[in-house]
């Protein structure tokens, strides 16, 4: 049962410092999302990647925030230097990045999540 | 006002009845609409895409009325786990390039009681 996994599962770090999460998308897969959840904003995309490229992170702080696929196995979400404001839960979702009539291949499968604690 | 907007509930309806909401959207350019299923502090997990035509899977129906740029969910003879909260997933308009941008409703939490 492929799944797409993210590494830690939950992170408690202390203001200032840095924080790297980590996702393995499903195999095959290539696009690549990151989104933040909180309870007052609810799901937001950070950024995406199609073939490794970002495509778009238009929704990412750039000041502090930044993602990137080292190899189409791993995409990485750094925040340097962290805030208490970041506390949020972080997901990583794969998909396949077509559709025809058909089908809806542009599904996205979401990882467990980050559960981030920034005090 | 945001691109995608749900009625967050909660919706509570008894063990066996049948719950209805819908979602809204902006960009009537939108391709393709789905329906997430969100547990309490769990990933949001694909429930069913939403086809033009209107679909039904099991006791789920979605439909999409690009007139008035809404799509619907219908769960028919509630479940107990079926308590949770709905997303509804709006993929914008795409360029050759891109896939546009999915946007996310705030979802709808049901809540089926005994």
């Amino acid at each position: 049962d492929a799944r797409v996994t993210q590494t830690p599962r939950h992170k408690v770090t202390e203001m200032g410092q840095e924080v790297t999460m980590r996702c393995q998308p499903i195999l095959g897969h290539n696009t690549v999302f990151w989104y933040r959840q909180t309870m007052m904003q609810g799901l937001e995309l950070l950024a995406y990647f199609r073939n490794r490229a970002p495509l778009d992170d238009s929704g990412m702080p750039k000041d502090r925030f930044s993602a990137e696929m080292p190899d189409a196995t791993l995409a990485t979400l750094k925040i340097q230097p962290s805030e208490p404001r970041d506390s949020a839960v972080y997901f990583c979702a794969s998909g396949l990045g077509r559709r025809t009539a058909q089908t809806h291949t542009d599904t996205q499968y979401f990882g467990p999540g980050t559960r981030l604690t920034v005090l | 006002r945001k691109e995608v907007e749900q009625d967050p509930g909660p919706f509570n309806v008894p063990e066996g009845a049948t719950v209805a909401f819908n979602c809204t959207y902006s960009n009537s350019a939108s391709q393709s609409f789905f329906w997430y299923r969100q547990d309490c502090r769990k990933e949001p997990k694909l429930l069913m895409s939403v086809y033009s035509s209107g679909n039904e899977d099991g006791r789920f129906t979605a439909q999409l009325n690009r007139a008035s740029q809404y799509i619907s969910l219908l769960i028919r003879d509630s479940k107990l786990s079926d308590s949770a909260t709905y997303l509804c997933v709006v993929n914008g308009e795409r360029t050759t390039d891109s896939w546009g941008k999915f946007q996310f409703g705030a979802g709808t939490q049901v809540v089926v009681t005994p």
